[in-house]
């Protein structure tokens, strides 16, 4: 089984300023790698997959980047509504798909 | 519009049984694999099964093997995860979610949520 490592558990970040959250897996995953955000008390929405493309309806500012173990999604100037608690997931090597911990982004 | 209903889950005893159900609209059901996904209370996201789409494949998490059994009925629009022998640890909201139909393992819908409680 994959291991999929988040970090920071938390990241505090002004309204405006950029946040990057790290993502790294325990065996290379290549590029099958995907980002979600949740909200609190909402369900989970896709951001980004194949580790840079971004999934339909997510803005410009959410980008991710990287390749085998080591992943980055970017949110370039936060906005209100992107504090959630984010996780990375690999579907390279299957059964099982594993998520990430997560990393809750929170108002500086 | 696509969607996703969860329904079914309670409060079980430990041992006890529970099916959760999904009812999906807005695409056809019957094209897609789908999955469910559990998080514990104030926890992260966990895989629990997944079912192609014509059910010849299924797979589970170790900790469900041999308790759970996921199925479809692709006539209704339905999927089913039937729980058995329901431990403290199953606590859970329970999601279904779809695989995007791109042929990879990416997880592009998902319900509400329903809410399984195991405590005597």
């Amino acid at each position: 089984e994959i291991v999929m490592t988040q970090s920071p558990a938390t990241l505090s970040v002004s309204l405006g300023e950029r946040a990057t959250l790290s993502c790294r897996a325990s065996q290379s995953v290549s590029s099958n790698l995907a980002w979600y955000q949740q909200k609190p008390g909402q369900t989970p929405r896709l951001l980004i997959y194949g580790a840079s493309t971004r999934a339909t309806g997510i803005p410009a500012r959410f980008s991710g980047s990287g390749s085998g173990t080591e992943f980055t999604l970017t949110i370039s100037s936060l906005q209100s509504e992107d504090f959630a608690v984010y996780y990375c997931q690999q579907y390279n090597n299957w059964p099982p798909i594993t998520f990430g911990q997560g990393t809750r982004l929170e108002i500086k | 519009e696509v969607q996703l209903v969860e329904s079914g889950g309670g409060l079980v005893q430990p041992g006890g049984s529970l099916r959760l159900s999904c009812a999906a609209s807005g695409f056809t059901f019957s094209n897609y694999r789908m999955n469910w996904v559990r998080q514990a209370p104030g926890k992260g996201l966990e895989w629990v099964s997944f079912i192609t789409s014509s059910s010849n494949t299924i797979y589970y998490v170790d900790s469900v093997k041999g308790r759970f059994t996921i199925s479809r009925d692709n006539a209704n629009n339905l999927l089913y995860l039937q729980m058995t022998s329901l431990r403290d640890e199953d606590t859970a909201v329970y999601y279904c979610a779809r695989d995007d139909g791109s042929g990879y393992r990416r997880l592009d819908y998902w319900g509400q949520g329903t809410l399984v409680t195991v405590s005597s």
